[in-house]
């Protein structure tokens, strides 16, 4: 079946430096792909997006890269601070008809940041 | 400016009970979507309404069912529980019902001893 999947379930980096969290998605219908940051005791939280037109978009701190020849997402996070520490859940959403909006999401990367 | 909320905030059912969780979209979003986590995974689409009609279903059986109001907002039901329904069950709401950035609510956590 057709799913998205993170290489790696947690993660830790010193305070300061930067992240990258990546994502492997294998339905190349997928043409919007989101990631999402969830707290404990919280919801998900949008973060960023990207089109499948575009290979990189940048936002405050934050660049997410989509390389579809391979089929993989990454999310790099600039001078990783403490209140970055949550869950990092990519997503993808996948065109099945007239009027779909379904988002598939990955299993979950954990970031902790240490002081 | 009220993001999605959601009520019951934590329940505790057994099994074979009926819930019923409701959810109140973001004001001005008239899209509804329901998604279960279960406890170290990612959300799960349960289903997703639109003009007050289910649009679109994912992978859950016909115990899930759910419902949409004039006002756009939503309730879900599920009907004779099972220990495997035990899960944050999240609400999303957006603006139309094929683009838009997805919010989501701070979830319903339901535990079925």
């Amino acid at each position: 079946g057709e799913s998205v999947g993170l290489h790696l379930p947690t993660l830790s980096v010193q305070e300061g430096d930067n992240s990258i969290i990546n994502c492997a998605y294998s339905n190349s219908a997928s043409d919007y792909f989101i990631w999402y940051k969830q707290e404990s005791g919280k919801g998900p939280q949008f973060i960023i997006d990207i089109r499948s037109n575009m290979d990189k978009r940048q936002g405050q701190r934050v660049t997410v890269l989509l390389n579809k020849t391979v089929k993989h997402l990454s999310l790099q996070i600039a001078a990783t601070q403490p209140g970055d520490s949550a869950v990092y859940f990519c997503a993808e959403n996948s065109h099945s008809g007239a009027g779909s909006y379904q988002l598939t999401f990955g299993k979950g990367t954990k970031l902790s940041v240490i002081p | 400016d009220a993001g999605v909320t959601q009520s019951p905030t934590h329940l505790i059912k057994t099994r074979g009970q009926q819930v019923t969780l409701r959810c109140s979209p973001k004001s001005g979003h008239d899209t509804v979507s329901w998604y279960q986590q279960a406890l170290g995974q990612g959300p799960q689409f349960i289903f997703q309404y639109y003009e007050e009609e289910e649009r679109q279903r994912g992978n859950f059986p016909d115990r899930f069912s759910g419902h949409q109001f004039p006002n756009y907002s939503s309730e879900l039901n599920v009907n004779a529980l099972l220990l495997g329904d035990s899960a944050l069950y999240l609400c999303a709401s957006r603006l139309g019902a094929n683009t838009g950035e997805l919010f989501f609510g701070e979830g319903s956590r339901l535990t079925v001893l």
